[in-house]
């Protein structure tokens, strides 16, 4: 089956450690990003990236740090330098090839959760 | 700049009654309009979208008309059910961005009781 995968679906982490969330996808899909989700306040895209060895920063890419290396795989490494880490973190990816009508679908993986203590 | 405003939850509906989950948005193009549902603890999953205006896009019962005039995009169920309890995000997407990235709504708790 066709899909995105996120691992761990939990994650605790200690204060002032880095902590590293996979993505995989196997949708042959060239754009990946990232997302964090808070309750009230909708997601927040954190980095993306269109294609291997190229990203781009998001709205709230302090405290983060992505890689692009393989095609199915986009890795977010939450930094101790994110101040409030905490949240539900959802990865999506598109094929992004229909730029003109904007019609290509963004699909969610399951999420992480992540929990500092 | 690109945004989208959706209305407030929670709402709470009885079964068999009649949905509308507003929203409005402003975009510096011409952009296309998605609905996502997310059911407690998973992702994302697309229900429905629009890509140029008068569209209509429709899923699962579920229904929203792309209005440029109004710059609006509600979505309505005619008669909703208890497995429709979920959240349910507005979304654009500029065409005239190469990026590809959506701009989300804050997401409208949505409660359906037997």
């Amino acid at each position: 089956d066709g899909g995105i995968t996120q691992s761990p679906k939990y994650l605790f982490r200690k204060e002032g450690q880095n902590v590293t969330l996979s993505c995989e996808q196997n949708l042959n899909h060239d754009a990946m990003y990232w997302y964090r989700q808070d309750p009230g306040q909708g997601l927040r895209l954190i980095y993306y990236s269109q294609i291997v060895n190229d990203f781009q920063k998001g709205d709230i890419a302090e405290g983060y740090s992505v890689s692009r290396e393989k095609k199915e795989s986009f890795p977010l490494t939450v930094t101790s330098a994110q101040k409030n880490p905490t949240a539900f973190y959802l990865c999506a990816s598109s094929s992004n090839r229909d730029r003109v009508w904007g019609t290509d679908t963004q699909y969610f993986g399951p999420g992480t959760r992540l929990t500092v203590l | 700049g690109n945004s989208v405003t959706q209305m407030e939850g929670p709402v709470t509906l009885s079964e068999e009654a009649f949905l509308t989950i507003n929203c409005t948005y402003t975009a510096t193009g011409y952009p296309s309009l998605f609905w996502y549902v997310q059911y407690p603890g998973e992702g994302l999953q697309l229900l429905l979208k629009a890509t140029k205006a008068d569209d209509k896009g429709s899923n699962k019962g579920f229904e929203a008309t792309y209005r440029k005039e109004t710059t609006s995009f509600h979505l309505e169920k005619g008669s909703v059910q208890v497995s429709d309890s979920a959240v349910y995000f507005c979304a654009l997407k500029d065409r005239g961005s190469t990026l590809g990235r959506l701009y989300f709504g804050r997401g409208t708790q949505l409660t359906v009781w037997p």
